[in-house]
Protein backbone atom coordinates (compact mmCIF):
# COMPACT_ATOMS: atom_id res chain seq x y z
CA UNK A 1 0.00 0.00 0.00
CA UNK A 2 0.75 3.50 -0.21
CA UNK A 3 3.02 5.41 2.76
CA UNK A 4 3.09 9.40 2.86
CA UNK A 5 5.77 11.44 4.03
CA UNK A 6 5.22 15.33 4.44
CA UNK A 7 8.59 16.16 5.63
CA UNK A 8 7.79 19.07 7.60
CA UNK A 9 5.31 19.28 10.49
CA UNK A 10 5.71 23.07 10.83
CA UNK A 11 7.11 25.56 8.35
CA UNK A 12 7.34 29.23 9.33
CA UNK A 13 7.70 31.76 6.17
CA UNK A 14 7.58 35.86 6.48
CA UNK A 15 4.33 37.36 4.58
CA UNK A 16 5.39 37.86 0.30
CA UNK A 17 7.42 34.96 0.93
CA UNK A 18 7.08 31.51 -1.32
CA UNK A 19 6.22 28.77 0.57
CA UNK A 20 7.01 25.41 -0.66
CA UNK A 21 5.59 22.30 1.20
CA UNK A 22 6.98 18.92 0.37
CA UNK A 23 4.58 15.42 -0.59
CA UNK A 24 6.75 12.47 -1.17
CA UNK A 25 5.43 8.71 -1.67
CA UNK A 26 6.96 5.51 -1.86
CA UNK A 27 5.53 3.21 -3.21
CA UNK A 28 3.34 2.57 -6.82
CA UNK A 29 3.21 5.96 -9.03
CA UNK A 30 -0.34 7.02 -8.45
CA UNK A 31 -2.49 8.28 -10.92
CA UNK A 32 -3.22 11.54 -9.14
CA UNK A 33 -2.37 14.04 -6.23
CA UNK A 34 -4.77 16.13 -4.45
CA UNK A 35 -3.99 19.02 -1.86
CA UNK A 36 -6.28 20.00 0.58
CA UNK A 37 -6.18 22.61 3.63
CA UNK A 38 -7.32 22.55 6.96
CA UNK A 39 -8.12 25.02 9.52
CA UNK A 40 -7.59 24.05 13.46
CA UNK A 41 -10.86 21.70 14.00
CA UNK A 42 -12.86 22.28 11.20
CA UNK A 43 -12.68 19.90 7.71
CA UNK A 44 -10.10 19.78 4.79
CA UNK A 45 -11.20 21.84 2.35
CA UNK A 46 -9.93 20.65 -1.68
CA UNK A 47 -7.16 22.95 -3.35
CA UNK A 48 -6.18 21.43 -6.09
CA UNK A 49 -5.38 18.05 -7.84
CA UNK A 50 -2.57 17.38 -10.32
CA UNK A 51 -2.66 14.43 -12.85
CA UNK A 52 0.16 11.81 -13.56
CA UNK A 53 0.52 13.62 -17.07
CA UNK A 54 0.58 16.67 -16.00
CA UNK A 55 3.72 18.22 -14.34
CA UNK A 56 1.98 21.81 -13.38
CA UNK A 57 -0.98 22.86 -12.13
CA UNK A 58 -1.80 26.79 -11.29
CA UNK A 59 -4.71 28.09 -9.20
CA UNK A 60 -3.99 32.01 -8.43
CA UNK A 61 -1.14 31.71 -6.27
CA UNK A 62 -0.92 27.87 -5.50
CA UNK A 63 1.23 25.86 -7.81
CA UNK A 64 1.85 22.45 -7.69
CA UNK A 65 4.30 19.93 -9.10
CA UNK A 66 4.43 16.46 -9.67
CA UNK A 67 7.77 14.59 -10.48
CA UNK A 68 6.55 10.70 -10.73
CA UNK A 69 10.46 9.90 -10.91
CA UNK A 70 11.06 12.01 -7.87
CA UNK A 71 8.18 10.41 -6.36
CA UNK A 72 7.46 13.43 -5.44
CA UNK A 73 5.00 16.56 -5.32
CA UNK A 74 5.69 20.22 -4.46
CA UNK A 75 3.38 22.60 -3.28
CA UNK A 76 3.90 26.34 -3.71
CA UNK A 77 2.28 29.70 -2.31
CA UNK A 78 3.44 32.50 -4.01
CA UNK A 79 2.84 35.71 -1.76
CA UNK A 80 1.81 34.08 1.04
CA UNK A 81 -0.25 35.95 3.37
CA UNK A 82 -0.96 35.73 7.17
CA UNK A 83 -4.86 33.92 5.97
CA UNK A 84 -2.72 31.36 4.21
CA UNK A 85 -1.48 29.74 7.53
CA UNK A 86 -3.04 26.52 8.19
CA UNK A 87 -2.29 22.72 7.93
CA UNK A 88 -1.98 21.75 4.27
CA UNK A 89 -2.48 18.01 3.37
CA UNK A 90 -1.39 16.12 0.39
CA UNK A 91 -3.62 13.12 -0.20
CA UNK A 92 -2.68 9.86 -2.99
CA UNK A 93 -5.04 6.74 -4.03
CA UNK A 94 -4.18 3.95 -1.40
CA UNK A 95 -3.55 1.11 -4.83
CA UNK A 96 -4.56 1.41 -7.93
CA UNK A 97 -7.61 1.39 -9.33
CA UNK A 98 -11.30 2.11 -7.66
CA UNK A 99 -9.73 3.20 -3.42
CA UNK A 100 -9.93 5.53 -0.78
CA UNK A 101 -7.60 8.15 -0.12
CA UNK A 102 -4.67 7.95 1.95
CA UNK A 103 -3.42 11.31 3.62
CA UNK A 104 -0.34 12.34 4.50
CA UNK A 105 -0.11 13.91 8.23
CA UNK A 106 0.12 17.82 7.26
CA UNK A 107 2.75 20.55 7.28
CA UNK A 108 1.37 23.47 9.64
CA UNK A 109 2.29 26.39 7.81
CA UNK A 110 2.46 30.07 9.61
CA UNK A 111 3.07 33.13 7.85
CA UNK A 112 4.16 35.99 9.72
CA UNK A 113 3.36 39.49 9.20
CA UNK B 1 -25.66 25.21 0.05
CA UNK B 2 -23.96 21.56 -0.50
CA UNK B 3 -22.26 20.56 2.46
CA UNK B 4 -21.69 17.30 4.43
CA UNK B 5 -23.31 17.95 8.06
CA UNK B 6 -22.64 15.94 10.92
CA UNK B 7 -24.23 15.56 14.48
CA UNK B 8 -23.46 16.30 16.89
CA UNK B 9 -20.19 18.84 16.94
CA UNK B 10 -19.28 18.09 20.46
CA UNK B 11 -19.87 14.73 22.78
CA UNK B 12 -19.02 13.89 25.91
CA UNK B 13 -19.58 10.50 26.83
CA UNK B 14 -18.63 7.85 29.22
CA UNK B 15 -16.76 4.57 28.68
CA UNK B 16 -19.39 1.52 27.27
CA UNK B 17 -22.73 4.32 26.65
CA UNK B 18 -23.48 3.67 23.03
CA UNK B 19 -23.24 6.33 20.84
CA UNK B 20 -24.22 7.65 16.77
CA UNK B 21 -22.60 10.52 15.10
CA UNK B 22 -24.79 11.19 11.81
CA UNK B 23 -23.63 12.49 8.51
CA UNK B 24 -25.76 13.67 5.84
CA UNK B 25 -24.75 15.18 2.51
CA UNK B 26 -27.11 16.81 -0.18
CA UNK B 27 -25.27 16.47 -3.04
CA UNK B 28 -26.52 12.94 -4.41
CA UNK B 29 -22.78 11.46 -3.63
CA UNK B 30 -22.25 7.98 -3.80
CA UNK B 31 -18.90 7.71 -1.98
CA UNK B 32 -18.94 8.87 1.53
CA UNK B 33 -16.68 8.38 4.06
CA UNK B 34 -15.50 8.35 7.96
CA UNK B 35 -12.28 9.36 9.21
CA UNK B 36 -10.15 10.14 12.58
CA UNK B 37 -8.14 13.01 13.38
CA UNK B 38 -5.08 12.37 16.20
CA UNK B 39 -2.09 14.14 16.90
CA UNK B 40 0.65 12.76 15.21
CA UNK B 41 -0.93 10.55 13.33
CA UNK B 42 -3.16 12.18 10.75
CA UNK B 43 -6.33 11.56 9.13
CA UNK B 44 -6.94 7.52 9.43
CA UNK B 45 -10.20 6.17 7.38
CA UNK B 46 -12.64 4.24 9.65
CA UNK B 47 -15.05 2.78 6.86
CA UNK B 48 -16.51 4.28 3.60
CA UNK B 49 -19.34 3.35 1.52
CA UNK B 50 -19.18 2.90 -2.31
CA UNK B 51 -23.16 2.81 -2.70
CA UNK B 52 -26.64 1.85 -0.43
CA UNK B 53 -25.79 -1.03 1.73
CA UNK B 54 -21.89 -1.48 0.22
CA UNK B 55 -19.47 -0.66 2.85
CA UNK B 56 -15.60 -1.72 3.34
CA UNK B 57 -13.29 -1.16 6.32
CA UNK B 58 -10.76 1.20 6.19
CA UNK B 59 -7.25 1.47 8.41
CA UNK B 60 -8.90 1.59 11.88
CA UNK B 61 -12.23 -0.05 11.98
CA UNK B 62 -12.35 -1.69 15.06
CA UNK B 63 -14.64 -0.79 17.74
CA UNK B 64 -17.05 1.05 15.12
CA UNK B 65 -20.10 0.19 12.88
CA UNK B 66 -21.28 1.98 10.12
CA UNK B 67 -24.66 1.52 7.40
CA UNK B 68 -25.67 2.63 4.33
CA UNK B 69 -29.40 2.63 4.63
CA UNK B 70 -30.21 5.34 2.29
CA UNK B 71 -27.78 7.36 -0.13
CA UNK B 72 -27.42 10.93 1.69
CA UNK B 73 -27.28 9.06 5.39
CA UNK B 74 -23.70 7.44 6.56
CA UNK B 75 -24.13 7.10 10.65
CA UNK B 76 -20.99 6.04 12.51
CA UNK B 77 -21.95 3.60 15.66
CA UNK B 78 -19.46 3.36 18.47
CA UNK B 79 -21.84 0.44 20.76
CA UNK B 80 -18.97 0.64 23.73
CA UNK B 81 -17.07 3.60 23.70
CA UNK B 82 -13.80 3.35 25.34
CA UNK B 83 -11.57 6.30 26.12
CA UNK B 84 -8.87 5.15 23.10
CA UNK B 85 -11.45 6.52 21.03
CA UNK B 86 -11.71 9.82 21.86
CA UNK B 87 -10.76 11.94 18.69
CA UNK B 88 -12.01 14.54 15.80
CA UNK B 89 -14.56 12.76 13.37
CA UNK B 90 -15.17 13.80 9.63
CA UNK B 91 -17.49 12.61 7.26
CA UNK B 92 -16.78 12.93 3.57
CA UNK B 93 -18.47 12.24 0.60
CA UNK B 94 -17.27 12.72 -3.10
CA UNK B 95 -19.35 11.69 -6.31
CA UNK B 96 -17.66 8.22 -7.20
CA UNK B 97 -14.21 7.04 -5.84
CA UNK B 98 -12.01 9.20 -4.61
CA UNK B 99 -10.21 9.94 -8.36
CA UNK B 100 -8.65 12.35 -10.97
CA UNK B 101 -11.98 13.22 -11.35
CA UNK B 102 -13.55 13.35 -8.05
CA UNK B 103 -12.88 14.76 -4.71
CA UNK B 104 -13.48 14.72 -0.98
CA UNK B 105 -15.86 17.05 0.70
CA UNK B 106 -15.60 16.76 4.45
CA UNK B 107 -17.75 17.70 7.34
CA UNK B 108 -17.10 20.16 9.98
CA UNK B 109 -15.85 17.48 12.16
CA UNK B 110 -17.33 15.89 15.32
CA UNK B 111 -15.35 16.13 18.68
CA UNK B 112 -15.85 13.34 20.79
CA UNK B 113 -14.58 12.39 24.43
CA UNK B 114 -14.96 9.33 26.10
CA UNK B 115 -14.26 9.26 29.91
Amino acid sequence: SQKIEQNSEALNIQEGKTATLTCNYTNYSPAYLQWYRQDPGRGPVFLLLIRENEKEKRKERLKVTFDTTLKQSLFHITASQPADSATYLCALPLWSGNTPLVFGKGTRLSVIA
Amino acid sequence: EAQVTQNPRYLITVTGKKLTVTCSQNMNHEYMSWYRQDPGLGLRQIYYSMNVEVTDKGDVPEGYKVSRKEKRNFPLILESPSPNQTSLYFCASSLGYPSGANVLTFGAGSRLTVL
